[in-house]
């Protein structure tokens, strides 16, 4: 059974840090590509950064390039997302969501979520 | 960039009733890459379709979706009182890699 658990969410200041980590399991976790997806406090589903399997290549949503990165531990099943300089529009619950194949390019299996507040 | 706009906004409809919801791409868009979610609070987005046509693994087949190029639907044939829920469509592209519709409220009657 696929499973993918978030953690590291909480309360930071603006300008603040925060890492996220996402274990997996029940799947080859180096074979696919994954993702982090948030959501606002009433707001709809924004797709934040993906990696690919091999853990070559990382990419970035406009609105959090060159604070956010994106990063694997192959070795441990484990997706990262080390949030820097946040900021109250970054405050969202966070998914992390395992990539299907190349050929359809959707999000197949996702964690809970972890909730992300950022508040003085 | 690609925007994906969802139609309508909020859809009131009662249990055994058909639902259409749609989707419309700013662009064209490969029909190999659009998907449905069902999104209830407090709860993970589920996968529904993939690749425009195709349902996810335990999907009902009361759900189907259809469409290519710049237009694509979301149909639930008869309403079950667990389909009431917010429903996203996603396509995968370049610049963003991924892009969400806002979304279709599907709330009853």
């Amino acid at each position: 059974e696929v499973q993918l658990v978030e953690s590291g969410g909480g309360l930071v200041q603006p300008g603040g840090s925060l890492r996220l980590s996402c274990a997996a399991s029940g799947f080859t976790f180096s074979g696919y590509a994954m993702s982090w997806v948030r959501q606002a406090p009433g707001k709809g589903l924004e797709w934040v950064s993906a990696i690919p399997g091999s853990g070559g290549g990382t990419y970035y949503a406009d609105s959090v390039k060159g604070r956010f990165t994106i990063s694997r531990d192959n070795s441990k099943n484990t997706l990262f997302l080390q949030m820097n300089s946040l900021r109250a529009e970054d405050a969202a619950v966070y998914y992390c969501a395992k990539g299907t194949t190349v050929t359809t390019r959707s999000f197949d299996y996702w964690g809970q979520g972890t909730l992300v507040t950022v508040s003085s | 960039e690609i925007v994906l706009t969802q139609s309508p906004g909020t859809l009131s409809l009662s249990p055994g009733e058909r639902a259409t919801l749609s989707c419309r791409a700013s662009q064209s868009v490969s029909s190999s890459y659009l998907a449905w979610y069902q999104k209830k609070p407090g709860q993970a987005p589920r996968l529904l379709i993939y690749g425009a046509s195709s349902r996810a693994t335990g999907i009902p087949d009361r759900f189907s979706g259809s469409g290519s190029g710049t237009d694509f639907t979301l149909t639930i044939s008869r309403l079950e009182p667990e389909d009431f829920a917010v429903y996203y469509c996603q396509q995968y592209g370049s610049s963003p890699l991924y892009t969400f519709g806002q979304g279709t409220k599907l709330e009853i009657k």
